[in-house]
């Protein structure tokens, strides 16, 4: 059982579309991180959240911390093919341990 | 700077071989991870170091899996004897410290190695 429930699993949209994925627990973190990974990569730290209700927005990306600290969302204006890929959000468990869901897979056709 | 090198970067044995993955994390980087991320699943931590201590390693496979990080820098992971099952990516990362309860420091991972066990 998966302590963190990303949704969708899988989204192809075309080039200027809005998307947004969600990360789900059941769960209180201490922070909730978003990872973008991209294939034979490792994944990259785009945002990290520590306030319940925290909003965050790094250009075209909008990261939303639930006021509970149990769920997250990332909502990506204008998609462009270079955001494809694997989109991975992981919650803190203090002493900086992370748990991650399973991903949101991200196709962004021109 | 340098970012987490890992090698090899693919490898591809048979179930019962052995297998050993290296990993030197960014300098001056104290905590260190070894994450195994399977097919279509987000990275399951194995094992994290602070310095050459074992800070956390509840979901090592210790029957099987070893790590060790005897100078407190670079760090290797055994699997003796692989499984089927033991096909994935092996991720490590690397941070400043390991963090407090409300503090988190970015973990940069390194491209990992592919193993495939037939």
């Amino acid at each position: 059982t998966q302590l963190l429930e990303q949704s969708p699993q899988f989204l192809s949209i075309q080039e200027g579309e809005n998307l947004t994925v969600y990360c789900n627990s059941s769960s209180v973190f201490s922070s909730l991180q978003w990872y973008r990974q991209e294939p034979g990569e490792g994944p990259v730290l785009l945002v990290t959240v520590v306030t319940g209700g925290e909003v965050k927005k790094l250009k075209r990306l909008t990261f939303q911390f639930g006021d509970a600290r149990k769920d997250s969302s990332l909502h990506i204006t204008a998609a462009q093919p270079g955001d494809t890929g694997l989109y991975l959000c992981a919650g803190g468990m203090g002493g900086n341990k992370l748990v991650f869901g399973a991903g949101t897979i991200l196709r962004v056709k021109s | 700077e340098a970012g987490v090198a890992q090698s090899p970067r693919y490898k591809i044995i048979e179930k019962r071989q052995s297998v050993a993955f290296w990993c030197n994390p960014i300098s001056g980087h104290a905590t260190l991870y070894w994450y195994q991320q399977i097919l279509g699943q987000g990275p399951k931590l194995l094992i994290q170091f602070q310095n050459n201590g074992v800070v956390d390693d509840s979901q090592l496979p210790k029957d099987r899996f070893s790590a060790e990080r005897l100078k407190g820098v670079d760090s290797t992971l055994k699997i003796q004897p692989a499984k089927l099952e033991d096909s994935a990516v092996y991720l490590c990362a690397s941070s400043w410290l390991a963090g407090g309860f409300r503090i988190s420091y970015e973990q940069y991972f390194g491209p990992g190695t592919r193993l495939t066990v037939t």
